[in-house]
């Protein structure tokens, strides 16, 4: 009964290789996101997606690309992956996007562990 | 560009209330503090938020100074499986921004 999930888990690839990270939400909300946590421990909100549309893009380089098939998934494809993308990237979601000035409580999935080499 | 300043670590005693101290002097009117907290190799789990008024649930107490520029998440049982890095942030639920947070150890 995992709220938020992800996977793969752990991602090990080369240098220039593309890979997805999939993430998936059973708790019918409408608002996900993409973050990204550095070596230094810094978590950094990469994108968010309200119903299916993109709300918040920041100034990820294009070689991220999210895709939301439906309002309860939101994958990364990310292109010519780069030694400076290892890190921990966490999907999140939200019942709204609180954009009105209302309180949605984030609740985030357990990480992809991602290692370019 | 982190609007919250938090020390760098702290202990606690088992049993004994954890007090976790924020500094956010920059908060503007309508931002609220919200605190997370990331358990060793987890994601980011919400604790509590609160606009002006002190705020408490099932798993912490939030005190929020009258001029609004800084606050304390109070845990008031403290057990081992609270030792975690708690992150103080002020904005707005869709766009949180995380620092570099208070790593709270318990210890028994």
């Amino acid at each position: 009964d995992t709220a938020v999930s992800q996977t793969p888990k752990y991602l090990v690839t080369q240098m220039g290789n593309d890979k997805s990270i999939k993430c998936e939400q059973n708790l019918g909300h409408d608002t996900m996101y993409w973050y990204k946590q550095d070596s230094k421990k810094f978590l950094k909100i990469m994108f968010s997606y309200n119903n299916k549309e993109l709300i918040i893009n920041e100034t990820v380089p294009n070689r991220f690309s999210p895709k939301s098939p439906d309002k309860a998934h939101l994958n990364l494809h990310i292109n010519s992956l780069e030694l400076g993308d290892s890190a921990v990237y966490f999907c999140a979601s939200s019942q709204g996007t609180g954009l009105a000035g209302g309180q949605e409580t984030q609740y985030f999935g357990p990480g992809t562990r991602l290692l370019v080499l | 560009d982190a609007k919250t300043t938090q020390p760098p670590s702290m202990d606690c005693a088992e049993g004994r209330a954890a007090n976790l101290p924020c500094n956010h002097s920059t908060i503007s009117g309508n931002e609220y503090v919200y605190w997370y907290r990331q358990i060793h190799s987890q994601g980011p789990q919400y604790i509590i938020h609160g606009l002006k008024n002190n705020e408490t649930n099932e798993m912490a107490s939030l005190i929020i100074t009258e001029d609004r520029k800084s606050s304390t998440l109070i845990l008031p049982h403290a057990t081992l499986r609270d030792t975690a890095v708690y992150y103080c942030i002020v904005g707005y639920d869709y766009k949180l921004s995380f620092g570099a947070g208070t790593t709270v150890t318990v210890r028994a």
